[in-house]
Formats: structure tokens, sequence, C-alpha cells
């Protein structure tokens, strides 16, 4: 069956450093990955998505790395801030058939002053 | 704009009971979908609604149903209701249906005691 899972459930950074997310899929026909954040009390707030045929996509202090030979997809957020304390999710989206949002777990991030 | 509203915040009801939860999407938004969220399963899809009509169903049972108005609100209802139906239920509206980029509510906590 389809499944997006997370390697570390918690993450605990510096405020500055870089912090990197993880996240493992199965689904190999999945067309768009996303990252959402959820903070303590709040929905999920899209980061970045990335589409199946790309490997790299940057915003603002994020990058999101896609490899798809190993199935795995990750989240850079760079200097890190307090404000990036949250739960991050991964996600996956088949934009030719279902389309639902398949969830990784999550990783609690936090970052320390 | 406003963002997508869920009412209520907060419900506590009693087993066998059943509960109806309300969802306005982001003004001109079409697609609304639902989500159960829960420690233990993370966050999961319920339904999709576009223009009235059930898009794509998840794999919960049929105690779960949904709606979608005219004017895009939905509902979500859950009868007979068992003590595993705790979770945070979330709502999110997409502009088109094959977006990508989903916005989601803060939630209805359900509390089944």
């Amino acid at each position: 069956g389809e499944s997006v899972g997370l390697h570390l459930p918690t993450l605990s950074v510096q405020e500055g450093d870089n912090s990197i997310i993880n996240c493992a899929y199965s689904n190999s026909a999945s067309d768009y990955f996303i990252w959402y954040k959820q903070e303590s009390g709040k929905g999920p707030q899209f980061i970045i998505d990335i589409r199946s045929n790309m490997d790299k996509r940057q915003g603002q202090r994020v990058t999101v790395l896609l490899n798809k030979t190993v199935k795995h997809l990750s989240l850079q957020i760079a200097a890190t801030q307090p404000g990036d304390s949250a739960v991050y999710f991964c996600a996956e989206k088949n934009q030719g058939g279902s389309e639902k949002l398949v969830f990784g777990k999550g990783t609690k991030l936090t970052v320390n002053p | 704009k406003a963002g997508v509203t869920q009412t209520p915040r907060y419900l506590i009801k009693t087993r066998g009971q059943q509960v109806t939860l309300s969802c306005s999407p982001i003004s001109g938004h079409r697609s609304v979908s639902w989500y159960q969220q829960t420690p233990g399963q993370g966050l999961q899809f319920l339904f999709e609604y576009f223009s009235e009509t059930q898009r794509n169903k998840g794999n919960f049972p049929g105690r779960f149903s949904g709606r979608q108005f005219s004017n895009s609100r939905s509902e979500m209802n859950v009868s007979t209701l068992e003590l595993g139906d705790s979770a945070l239920y979330l709502c999110a509206s997409r502009e088109l249906t094959g977006a990508v980029e989903a916005f989601f509510g803060q939630g209805t906590r359900l509390t089944v005691v």
C-alpha cells in the first residue's frame, strides 16, 4: 500500500543552524511532494512543493530535495529561527488520480535559542 | 481574504451520538477536503468535494459522511460515535481541483467520552 514516512520523530537544533528534515515515500506514481508546517493549535501550513520531474526546488530559506531513486524527500531550512519550531509533515499527491494528500507521521522541530 | 473557517473549534460528545462539523472554505475555493488527525495515525484523508460532488473517499467506515453546498461550504457527519473517533478534524480548501496548495483551517477538536 502507499505510505509516506519520516525517519525521525524529533529534531532539535540551535538557532541559526541549518535544519534537515527527511522523509521516505513508497508510491512511485505520486506527482507532487509537499511539505507542511503545523504549529501548536493550528492547521498545517503549506511550505513548498516539488514536482516529481524535479530534484530540487528553493524557496525563502527552504530547499526541498527529491531523490526518486531511493524515494527520499528532504526539507532544508537555512538559519533556523525559533519561529520555525513546529511539526513538519511531508505529503504526496497524485495529480493524475486521487487528489488526496498522503501525509507522513511528522517530525517535531525544536529550535533552541 | 478570510482563511478556512471551521466550527466549532471544540466538541465533546458521548459514545453513540452523532456529530456534524462545518467548514467554510476560502472565498472562491470550490474544492474542500477533510482529514482526521490523531497522534497514532497522523493525518488521514477522509473525503474531498468539488462542486457539491464527492470526488474521493478515504478508508473510513460508512459512519463518516459529508456533503458540500452550492456556496462551497462543507459539512462532515460522524454517526454512532466511538471513542476512537476522538481526533482533530481538519478541513482544507483549494482554489481549483488539481491545485497543489491546500489551505487548512484550525480544525475541530472532537472528544468522545
